[in-house]
């Protein structure tokens, strides 16, 4: 089963500085990607999404993530928070072979002030 | 669209009491999931399903049990409740959880006294 690490488990930052989440991933094979987030009181939502092709993903929100095998790493990003950003964001990883099974990091609460 | 719809949204329970927590989807998802979570653990995995009549275990399944009779309803029964099982509960569905990612529920957080 796979495991993923989330090295960050809060990240204060001012409004409109950059954010970095950091996630990595146990290896395997082949893998799908993905960042949630969770707005106090509510579900996850899902903001981007890594299948194949491409290692920079854009999502939704101006949030991207890079992926990067070598690493085993799935880093996601914005270039300038806003004070709607303060939520807990997850990366989640499945198996490519057992891709209906999500595996979950601890998660990172960002706490965006003005 | 409704999506997920998660019942109740808040329950306490005294030790020993047993409740189902309902789940329903109507998106016609093959994949269903239960998820528990709780503070600096992130999600963990208690039941599964990939279609109407088939259902697996996750890492956490202790204590608790689920059917799938229908496509559209995927409910968590707990047996008889512990202080251990405080927690808020999702559940969640997808088409094809490796190619769309998961749509979650939003949530049912239940205490048990």
């Amino acid at each position: 089963a796979q495991s993923v690490t989330q090295l960050d488990s809060q990240v204060p930052v001012f409004e409109e500085a950059p954010v970095e989440l950091r996630c990595n991933y146990s290896s395997s094979v082949s893998v799908y990607l993905f960042w949630y987030v969770q707005y106090p009181n509510q579900g996850l939502q899902l903001l981007l999404k890594y299948l194949s092709g491409s290692t920079l993903v854009k999502g939704i929100n101006g949030f991207e993530a890079e992926f990067n095998k070598s690493q085993t790493s799935f880093h996601l990003r914005k270039p300038s928070v806003h004070i709607s950003d303060t939520a807990e964001y997850f990366c989640a990883v499945s198996d490519g072979s057992n891709d209906y099974k999500l595996s979950f990091g601890a998660g990172t609460t960002v706490t965006v002030r003005a | 669209n409704a999506g997920v719809t998660q019942t109740p949204k808040f329950q306490v329970l005294k030790t020993g009491q047993s409740m189902t927590l309902q789940c329903a989807q109507d998106m016609n998802h093959e994949y269903m999931s239960w998820y528990r979570q709780d503070p600096g653990m992130g999600l963990r995995l208690i039941h599964y399903s990939v279609g109407a009549g088939i259902t697996d275990q996750g890492e956490v399944p202790n204590g608790y049990n689920v059917s799938r009779s229908t496509t559209e309803d995927f409910p968590l029964r707990l047996l008889s409740a512990a202080p251990s099982q405080t927690s808020v509960y999702f559940c969640a569905s997808s088409y094809s959880a490796g190619q769309y990612g998961y749509t979650f529920g939003s949530g049912t957080r239940l205490t048990v006294v």
